[in-house]
């Protein structure tokens, strides 16, 4: 199947700080992406919907000023966790959707993000 | 009323067991469903897609019951490397995820 990629794989980091995660679809383009959050023992939540040359598209209660998302590329999808507390603490994932035959959502191996 | 629903287990069983998922969903106008895999602490990874006419993948079928808005999920001689959450997944216009149902397979 096709690939994504995230980076970081693990990141620490302090209370405040701002931290970045890219999501890459490897073999194919995606004009759509997604970003997921996924708390212990918890369902994979959908964020955003990350929309290529455009704004993504926020679900009901998450902050897009917090959660800063940009889809410059139909290759390149990134989330930014700006000003970071330990509330954010969790496991992001993002996916991307290949729009060939099949139409399927990749994911990639998810960002555990520990704010500290 | 949440939007899917899912046995959280754990379901504990021997190797060579058959074992059975079942999950409900909320929203009647879903289009497609879908069982993903999802390993400790990695990204979910799709089993399989699931039909009104049902399917079958080796020793895995899949069932969806569009009237009872159910699918269900049939694993036959469990394997150790079956030890996994598995995600019951809907998809409207976005995909929704169940909380899972965790399989543990023992010796």
């Amino acid at each position: 199947g096709a690939v994504v990629s995230q980076h970081p794989s693990r990141v620490i980091c302090k209370s405040g700080t701002s931290v970045k995660i890219e999501c890459r679809s490897l073999d194919f383009q995606a004009t759509t992406m997604f970003w997921y959050r996924q708390f212990p023992k918890k369902s994979l939540m959908l964020m955003a919907t990350s929309n290529e040359g455009s704004k993504a598209t926020y679900e009901q209660g998450v902050e897009k000023d917090k959660f800063l998302i940009n889809h410059a590329s139909l290759t390149l999808s990134t989330l930014t966790v700006t000003s970071a507390h330990p509330e954010d603490s969790s496991f992001y994932i993002c996916s991307a959707r290949d729009e060939g035959e099949f139409n399927e959502q990749f994911f990639g191996p998810g960002t555990r993000l520990t704010v500290l | 009323r949440k939007e899917v629903e899912q046995d959280p287990g754990p379901f504990n069983v021997p190797e060579g067991a058959t074992v059975a998922f079942n999950c409900t969903y909320s929203n009647s106008a879903s289009q497609s469903f879908f069982w993903y895999r999802q390993d400790c602490r990695k990204e979910p990874k799709l089993l399989m897609s699931v039909y009104s006419s049902g399917n079958e993948d080796g020793r895995f079928t899949a069932q969806l019951n569009r009237a009872s808005q159910y699918i269900s999920l049939l694993i036959r001689d469990s394997k150790l490397s079956d030890s996994a959450t598995y995600l019951c997944v809907v998809n409207y216009s976005t995909l929704t995820f169940g909380k899972g149902t965790m399989l543990l397979v023992s010796p």
